[in-house]
């Protein structure tokens, strides 16, 4: 069993629609959890960050995270053309002295104008 | 804040010979940094971490003689790809530990290498 599970997708959804991205986890010592957003050909750009159970919510993205179940998702609300990328889903812990994450394989998101 | 950068961006080498890659962290400083290799349609697999000032620590499977990494500085680590052959071509992408904003990874923008 991988530490991270993420459905890879593709998800394609119609513009304005409300995506669910969702990843469950086995390791009970991932401390951080994490949202990267992945165009073709570049490297991940960091959307959410979290540490603790509940909701954080950045403009029309909004992460939770649920402990107790293992489970962490991402909504985005009003999705646009330019929100279609691979969406990552990441958690961390220490090991070593450092912060070493553990990513999900990714889902492809492509929203139609 | 929190800026990384790489170069190159590209690179296209012939069999057998050594590439290169920088990573940078341009507006902090990184004790640790990480280097992941991505496979089309596949995750980011990790490599290896360095620190700076010390020996790498390579991931299970990963040749240490090969991919040479240096850490010679709080801002620069260099991936060395030594002898690359056809199977080595893949995005390559480095990451710096920061602590601000948040305490995680940067990443850097990614190098493509294609050895013909």
């Amino acid at each position: 069993q991988k530490e991270v599970e993420q459905d890879p997708g593709p998800l394609s959804v119609p513009e304005g629609a409300i995506v669910s991205l969702n990843c469950t986890y086995s390791n009970s010592a991932f401390q951080y959890f994490m949202w990267y957003r992945q165009y073709s050909r570049k490297g991940p750009e960091l959307l959410m960050y979290t540490y603790s159970s509940g909701n954080k919510e950045d403009g029309r993205f909004t992460a939770q995270v649920d402990k107790s179940s293992k489970y962490i998702s991402l909504f985005i609300r009003d999705s646009q053309p330019s929100d279609s990328a691979t969406y990552l889903c990441a958690m961390s812990s220490y090991s070593g002295g450092y912060q070493k994450v553990t990513f999900g394989t990714g889902t492809k998101l492509q929203v139609i104008p | 804040g929190a800026v990384v950068s790489q170069h190159p961006s590209r690179v296209i080498c012939k069999s057998g010979t050594s590439v290169k890659i920088e990573c940078r962290s341009l507006d902090f400083q990184a004790t640790t940094m990480f280097w992941y290799r991505q496979f089309p349609k596949q995750s980011l697999m990790l490599m290896a971490t360095s620190n700076e000032g010390s020996k790498a620590t390579y991931e299970q499977g990963v040749e240490k003689d090969k991919f040479l990494i240096n850490h010679a500085s709080l801002t620069l680590s260099t991936l060395t790809v030594t002898s690359a052959h056809p199977e080595d071509s893949s995005f390559y992408i480095c990451s710096a530990g920061a602590t601000a904003p948040e305490e995680t990874q940067y990443f850097g923008p990614g190098t493509r290498l294609l050895v013909l």
